[in-house]
C-alpha cells in the first residue's frame, strides 16, 4: 500500500508570507496526526483528526496555523503568516484505529522561514 | 504535561559492541512505541510494548517496557554498521487519546 505522503518536502518562504503543507494518509485512516520537530528539540504534537473532525488541537501553537482535513481525505496545514519560530519538520502520520498500535509517518516536510 | 528523557543522546560504538538506550518517565504510558528514523525520512514503527514488564525482540533488538510503564529500554547486541540511525521512543496514553510524546532520540553511530 502507498505510504503516508506529504508535500512540499521544503518550503522556504520570507517571514509574514504563507505557507500550505499537504499530507495524504493512508487511504482508510481515519486518524490523521501532525506533530512538528524544531531544531534541538523533541518531536512535538500538534492535532489530531478523526476522519474530517479535528479531534484534539491542544497542540497547535497559536491562531497563525490553521488545519483542516475536508472529507476526511488528505490534510492541509496552513501558516498564516509565518514567523522565524515556526521553523522546522513537519510531520503527518496516520493510523487505521486509535490505540497502542503505533503510527505510519510521512517523510516530513522542512519548512524555513528566513 | 508528560515528559521522557531519553539517553543517550548520542552513542558512537564499534561493530560488534552492545549498547542500550533509556526512555524514563515520571508518568506512566498505556503504551511505548519505538521508532528508528533515517536522515530526510519520517520515524518508522520498530516495536510497541504494552504491557509492564514486556520484552519484545527484533532480531538482535530486545525491547523492554519497565513494570509500572514508566519507563522503556532498547538493548543492541553486537551492533552493526546497518543500525546506525536516530532512534526514537515515543508514550501514548489512552486519556491523552494515545497521541505521541516523544524522547529527544538517539543518535547511534556504528563504525566498521
Amino acid at each position: 500500500e502507498a505510504g503516508v505522503t506529504q508535500f512540499p518536502s521544503h518550503s522556504v518562504i520570507e517571514k509574514g508570507q504563507t505557507v500550505t503543507l499537504r499530507c495524504d494518509p493512508i487511504s482508510g485512516h481515519d486518524n490523521l496526526y501532525w506533530y512538528r520537530r524544531v531544531m534541538g528539540k523533541e518531536i512535538k504534537f500538534l492535532l489530531h483528526f478523526v476522519k474530517e473532525s479535528k479531534q484534539d488541537e491542544s497542540g497547535m501553537p497559536n491562531n497563525r496555523f490553521l488545519a483542516e482535513r475536508t472529507g476526511g481525505t488528505y490534510s492541509t496545514l496552513k501558516v498564516q503568516p509565518a514567523e522565524l519560530e515556526d521553523s522546522g519538520v513537519y510531520f503527518c502520520a496516520s493510523s487505521q484505529y486509535r490505540g497502542d498500535y503505533g503510527y505510519t509517518f510521512g517523510s516530513g516536510t522542512r519548512l524555513t522561514v528566513v | 504535561t508528560q515528559l521522557l528523557e531519553q539517553s543517550p543522546q548520542f552513542l558512537s560504538i564499534q561493530e560488534g559492541e552492545n549498547l542500550t538506550v533509556y526512555c524514563n518517565s515520571s508518568s506512566v504510558f498505556s503504551s511505548l512505541q519505538w521508532y528508528r528514523q533515517e536522515p530526510g525520512e519520517g520515524p518508522v514503527l520498530l516495536v510497541t510494548v504494552v504491557t509492564g514488564g514486556e520484552v519484545k525482540k527484533l532480531k538482535r533488538l530486545t525491547f523492554q517496557f519497565g513494570d509500572a510503564r514508566k519507563d522503556s529500554s532498547l538493548h543492541i547486541t553486537a551492533a552493526q554498521p546497518g543500525d546506525t540511525g536516530h532512534y526514537l521512543c515515543a508514550g501514548a496514553n489512552r486519556g491523552s487519546n494515545y497521541k505521541l510524546t516523544f524522547g529527544k532520540g538517539t543518535l547511534l553511530t556504528v563504525n566498521p
